[in-house]
């Protein structure tokens, strides 16, 4: 069955430190988008990306970085973790385009900056 | 900044009573709604979709779409202890890009 996978599901890690949190999709879906959520504030959106080669900044971009080389995955990376950084982390794809698709949610990874 | 607001709970409502969650939302151009039911520690999940006015119905579940008043509502009908989660409104913000409300979170008790 497809789906969407992501990895580490946990992590912990100090503050400085660059990170990478992978997100691999088997819908082969275009569209990838990586949220994180916080107490109080709901979903947010970090980055996205509608196709290969496609990247695009989100609500919340500042201190992470996306690249898109295939269809299947789209990794994030924190360039230097910070405490803030702490948080859960969901990444979601879909289909097509003009905003009908439905998004699928991988299982989230709960990362610890200390 | 396109923004959807959504009380935050909790609903207590009683096992088998009917559960009314509300959402509004700022974008007038918006076209695309989304009802996300997340359990504690687990990823959201798609409950229903809804595009048009009026109501759109899937067993248990009735999403209420009203464009000109900027709000979008979901009933759960016969309340069960498994519907007890966090539901997210989630309203299409551009292309393919979402913005979620900060969700309510429901309780029911047997």
């Amino acid at each position: 069955d497809a789906e969407i996978t992501q990895s580490p599901r946990h992590k912990i890690t100090e503050t400085g430190r660059q990170v990478t949190l992978a997100c691999h999709q088997t819908w082969n879906h275009n569209n990838m988008f990586w949220y994180r959520q916080d107490l109080g504030h709901g979903l947010r959106l970090i980055h996205y990306s509608y196709g290969v080669q496609d990247t695009n900044k989100g609500e919340v971009s500042d201190g992470y970085s996306v690249s898109r080389s295939n269809t299947e995955d789209l990794p994030l990376t924190l360039e230097s973790a910070a405490s803030s950084q702490t948080s859960v982390y969901f990444c979601a794809s879909s289909d097509g385009g003009g905003g009908k698709e439905t998004q699928y949610f991988g299982p989230g990874t709960r990362l610890l900056v200390l | 900044q396109k923004e959807v607001e959504q009380n935050s709970g909790p609903l207590s409502v009683p096992e088998g009573a009917i559960a009314s969650l509300n959402c509004t939302y700022s974008d007038r151009g918006s076209q695309s709604f989304f009802w996300y039911r997340q359990y504690s520690g687990k990823s959201p999940e798609l409950i229903m979709f809804i595009y048009s006015n009026g109501d759109k119905e899937d067993g248990r579940f009735t999403a209420q779409l009203n464009k000109a008043s900027q709000y979008v509502s979901l009933l759960i009908r016969d309340s069960q202890p498994s519907d007890s989660a966090t539901y997210l409104c989630a309203v299409n913000s551009g292309y393919s890009t979402l913005t979620f409300g900060k969700g309510t979170m429901l309780l029911v008790s047997p």
